[in-house]
């Protein structure tokens, strides 16, 4: 067990519609991480936030976005979902901008 | 090249050794990291390296690191049945605050 949690681990859902993943990071860690895996894409690193503040950004869609709250948890909200999101999303955290990262177990979204 | 390549597959025999190769990209990349993804799981940090290293050693894992080629492999001793896994190789570019770079994986395929 990594110290990441991730919920929900399966989401089906419709073309056009929106959802919001969660992630716990593991305890001490400031730094949340969203990465996106796909059979086409591979691992895509998405977006970054430290101790609540946006840190960096990878290749994100402008239809999702991520915000970390003052208890360090993170959400990514999905919107306007394509077939083409279909995929595995992780969340990782690691203690600053440069320690080791874990990675939870992962949401997969499945859009129909 | 832009991009962490690896190896797509490998098939070794169960008792013999596995080396798992990786080329990255930035030579400033102050970690590299082994991540082994078991069917339906997350990504499981498996070791790392510092780029001030050579070589780093965890019981049946041997990383090597040759800086001048931007080439990192694993060696895995004794391979199980259980390591049986996808590996992923990923740099943490120059910089330290965006998100691991990750190679497309390698499948490590245990003959009995």
């Amino acid at each position: 067990d990594s110290g990441v949690t991730q919920t929900p681990k399966h989401l089906i859902t419709a073309t056009g519609q929106r959802v919001t993943l969660r992630c716990s990071p593991r305890s001490g860690d400031l730094s949340v991480y969203w990465y996106q895996q796909s059979l086409d894409q591979g691992l895509q690193f998405l977006i970054q936030y430290y101790n609540g503040e946006e840190r960096a950004k990878g290749n994100i869609l402008e239809r999702f976005s991520a915000q970390q709250f003052p208890d360090l948890h993170s959400e990514l909200n999905l919107s306007s979902l394509e077939l083409g999101d279909s995929a595995l999303y992780f969340c990782a955290s690691s203690e600053g901008g440069v320690g080791l990262t874990f990675f939870g177990q992962g949401t997969r979204l499945t859009v129909v | 090249g832009e991009d962490v390549e690896q190896s797509l597959f490998l098939s070794v025999r169960e008792g013999d050794s596995s080396v798992i190769n990786c080329t990255y990209t930035d030579s400033s990349s102050t970690y590299l990291y082994w991540y082994k993804q078991e069917p339906g799981a997350g990504l499981q940090l498996l070791t790392y390296i510092f780029s001030n290293m050579d070589m780093k050693q965890d019981q049946r894992l041997t990383v090597l690191l040759n800086k001048k080629d931007k080439h990192l492999s694993l060696r895995i001793a004794d391979t199980q049945t259980g390591d049986s896994a996808i590996y992923f190789c990923a740099e943490r570019r120059g910089g330290g605050a965006d998100g691991l770079t990750f190679g497309k994986g390698t499948h490590l395929i245990i003959q009995p």
